[in-house]
Formats: structure tokens, C-alpha cells, sequence
């Protein structure tokens, strides 16, 4: 089944450390996303990717870092500097045309221990 | 800026009673308008893409429609099952984030038996 996984479904950061939050995807898709979404807010923009080797900046990147080596992969990683970041994470993948509907995983929620 | 509003924040449906959920956006200029369905705890699916004001689609007890300020998604004779969190987004011609999405911050529904 073509499909977005995300793993792990929960994860557990100490207090200095990087954790970094998997998104994988077989759809073939160009755009790859990532989104945080916190209780009563709506889910806003970390980073996104539209090609291979090249990434953007969304609304609220500070703390965040992204790599995409790979069409099907895009890793993000939660540094020491997000002073906030417990948070569900939620990755999307798109054709990387205009109008394309952008289909979701099932999401990693992050707690700080 | 672009802005995305729903309304009301939480409502509650006896099953058969049917109702309407709004989604007033504010954007440059309208790419297209997402509706997607949230359980707790899982990533969105999406639902509906509304492309240009006067469009409608239809799904199951779902209809969306749109006209240039707003979009309401219909639910016609819900059941209990249609319980979730309904997310409206718009993506905007001309954005700086490539074809990322804006989200409103969701309408919390209820169908009790």
C-alpha cells in the first residue's frame, strides 16, 4: 500500500538533546512537509522540501533542522535550541505541481521528559 | 496576511440533526481550499478540494461548497462515527512557503447517539 509512515509514534526528549523524527513516503511524491500542531492551534509550517537536496524554511524553523538525501525521505530533527517542543509532528508529501492535494502520516507526538 | 477561520470552535449534533461548519479565509489569491477529517491522536485525511467560488463536492453525508470568502462543509443526517475534528485549509497563489498549507484551527465535532 503506497502510504506515509512516521515513526516513532512517540518519543521522549532530556533536556539538551536532539531527537530526530523519521518521515518516509512511497507515493512518489516531489514535496515533502513538515507541520507542528499544538492543542488549540491550527498546524503551522516547520520546514518543507519541493526537490531533493533543496529545502525551505516554513513559519516557525527556529530550533529545527531537515535533510532530504533522498526523494522518499525527509528526517527532522528537534534540536537542544527548541526550548519548546513538545508537540504532535505531523509530515505530508505532494506532487510538487500546482492544486495537489497534500496527504498526511500518521504523526509523532514528542514529549519532554 | 493570509488568515483562516473556523467556526464554531466545538459543536455538538444529535445523530440526524443535520448542521454546517464555516471556514472564512482571508489570501492574496486562492490556489485552493482543503478539508480534512482528524481523529485524536492520528494525522489528517483529507476530505475535499475546492478549487474556484462556486464549486461543490460531495461525499458520503459531506458536501463542501465555496464562494470567495468562505466554505462550508454540510453534514447531512450525521452518525456518531462522523465525531472528529474537521480542518479547513487554503493555499495561496504567490506564498513564500512553496504550496505549504495555511490551517484554520479546526471545528471539534460531536455526534451523540
Amino acid at each position: 500500500d503506497g502510504g506515509i509512515t512516521q515513526s516513532p509514534k512517540y518519543l521522549f526528549r532530556k533536556e539538551g538533546q536532539n531527537v530526530t523524527l523519521s518521515c518516509e513516503q512511497n507515493l512518489n511524491h516531489d514535496a515533502m512537509y513538515w507541520y507542528r500542531q499544538d492543542p488549540g492551534q491550527g498546524l503551522r509550517l516547520i520546514y518543507y522540501s519541493q526537490i531533493v537536496n533543496d529545502f525551505q524554511k516554513g513559519d516557525i524553523a527556529e530550533g529545527y533542522s531537515v535533510s532530504r538525501e533522498k526523494k522518499e525521505s525527509f528526517p527532522l530533527t528537534v534540536t537542544s535550541a527548541q526550548k519548546n517542543p513538545t508537540a504532535f509532528y505531523l509530515c505530508a508529501s505532494s506532487i510538487r505541481d500546482r492544486q495537489e492535494t497534500q496527504y498526511f502520516g500518521p504523526g509523532t507526538r514528542l514529549l519532554v521528559l | 496576511e493570509d488568515q483562516v477561520t473556523q467556526s464554531p470552535e466545538a459543536l455538538r449534533l444529535q445523530e440526524g440533526e443535520s448542521s454546517s461548519l464555516n471556514c472564512s479565509y482571508t489570501v492574496s489569491g486562492l490556489r485552493g481550499l482543503f478539508w480534512y477529517r482528524q481523529d485524536p491522536g492520528k494525522g489528517p485525511e483529507f476530505l475535499f478540494t475546492l478549487y474556484s467560488a462556486g464549486e461543490e463536492k460531495e461525499k458520503e453525508r459531506l458536501k463542501a461548497t465555496l464562494t470567495k470568502k468562505e466554505s462550508f462543509l454540510h453534514i447531512t443526517a450525521p452518525k456518531p462515527e462522523d465525531s472528529a475534528t474537521y480542518l479547513c485549509a487554503v493555499q495561496a497563489i504567490n506564498s513564500n512557503s512553496g504550496y505549504a498549507l495555511n490551517f484554520g484551527k479546526g471545528t471539534s465535532l460531536l455526534v451523540t447517539p
